[in-house]
This record gives structure tokens, sequence and C-alpha cells, in this order.
């Protein structure tokens, strides 16, 4: 499998909604669930979305995801300056094959 | 409390053999996959490969393939991944994670839901 298309980086201020893009195509996005990780500097990655838009418990409603066609979106609302991170959308295959996206960096100005 | 235990950072030498592992608890360790995913310095995540504690069916990305090699020791919930001859392109942190199935809609849907911490290999002369 490709590697799924992140921006390298997007930013935002204390307060605001930002979003994070995840372009695949018909043979990954397009037949498979899509589950994102944040990794925060100096971390391992923790999952923060499974299965296209489930959120595990503890994770804030203010993050959330969808998925349309060959692409998916997370959105983080009232940004807050903890949230800098990297974040990663990831998705696998019945033979258990992985593939991640190459990661945002988020900055929260 | 689902946890996964990694061993500590290692320098080596180019040529050198290293095994590092990965200890569970908190959950049935034989009946879950366990994935691990490399990060180089600076980089991304990349997906390495699967392994199956139950009957250490392996499985790799064609990236690794050839490359390294997972082992699982089911009685000490203990997976391993092994390098016969380190490279210095090997240099990077190693995680393990359990990689958990749910069934929606009647697929399979796999995801890597609870991390260990991290191995941090170097490898210079």
């Amino acid at each position: 499998q490709s590697a799924l298309t992140q921006p390298p980086s997007v930013s935002g201020t204390p307060g605001q909604t930002v979003t994070i893009s995840c372009s695949g195509s018909t043979s990954d996005i397009g037949r498979r669930t899509v589950h994102w990780y944040q990794q925060l500097p100096g971390t391992a990655p923790k999952l923060l979305i499974h299965t296209d838009d489930q959120r595990p418990s503890g994770v804030p409603d203010r993050f959330s995801a969808s998925k349309s066609g060959t692409s998916a979106t997370l959105a983080i609302t009232g940004l807050h300056s903890d949230d800098e991170a990297h974040y990663y959308c990831a998705l696998w295959d019945d033979r258990l094959n992985g593939v991640f996206g190459g990661g945002t960096k988020l900055t929260v100005l | 409390e689902v946890l996964l235990e990694q061993s500590a950072g290692e320098m080596k030498k180019p040529g050198d053999f290293l095994k590092i592992s990965c200890q569970g608890s908190g959950y049935n360790f034989a009946t879950d996959w366990i994935g691990w995913v490399r990060q180089m310095p600076g980089k991304g995540l990349e997906w390495l490969g699967v392994i199956y504690p139950g009957d250490s069916d392996a499985r790799y990305s064609p990236t690794f393939q050839g490359q390294v090699t997972l082992s699982v020791d089911k009685s000490i919930s203990t997976a391993y991944l092994y390098w016969r001859g380190l490279q210095p392109s090997d240099t990077a942190i190693y995680y393990c994670a359990r990689l958990r199935y749910d069934i929606v809609t009647g697929y399979y849907v796999y995801y890597l839901d609870y991390w260990g911490q991290g191995t941090l290999v170097t490898v210079s002369s």
C-alpha cells in the first residue's frame, strides 16, 4: 500500500478549530476504515480516533473525525496549547498490512 | 490495565546482532496480535509487521521482509524484534503495540490501540 497523504503542517491559535486531511485512493481509504494517532513530543503515539470516527474513552470530544470517499479528516475544536503534536492517519487491510500517513505537525500559535 | 513494556535503548555497531523485547500485561497476550512500528530520527511512523502470539504467525511489510525477524514467547507474554546484522540505517525508535480487531458490519477492522514506550536503537561505528 502507498503511504497516505497528509499536509506536513497546520497551525492555529488557542480556541480555534483546525482540520487535518488524509488522502488516499479507492484501494485504501475507499475500502478500509481510518484511524488517527496523536504523538506528543518525545512520547509514543496514542490512539485518538478509530474506525473512521470513534473516540476511545478518555479522548476529549474536541477531537472528531470523518471520512468521505478516498479522504478522511481529523478536526480539533477549541484548540489548546497542549494539542501541539504530530498527528497520523493509518489503516490496515485484511492481511494485516498497515500504512501510515506521513504525519502532520500541529503548531499552536 | 493493558501495558506494553519495552526493553531499554541499545547502542550497537554495524553488523551486530540485536533482539529487543515487548512484554504485555493486563490482557490475554496470546489472543491479540502484536505489531511493530519504526520511527527514524525526525521522521514519521512506518509499519514493520505483526505477530500472533498464539501460533507465532508473523507477517511483514514488504519494506522490512528479510531485514528483521519477529518472534514471541507466549509463556512469558513477550514479543521480540531482532536483527542479524544491524546497519546504521536501522537507527530509529521501535514501538510495539497491540493490534486490536473489531467486527463492524461483518468486516474485521484492525488498529493499534495500546503502545509500548518505544526502544531507541542506535547503530554507529
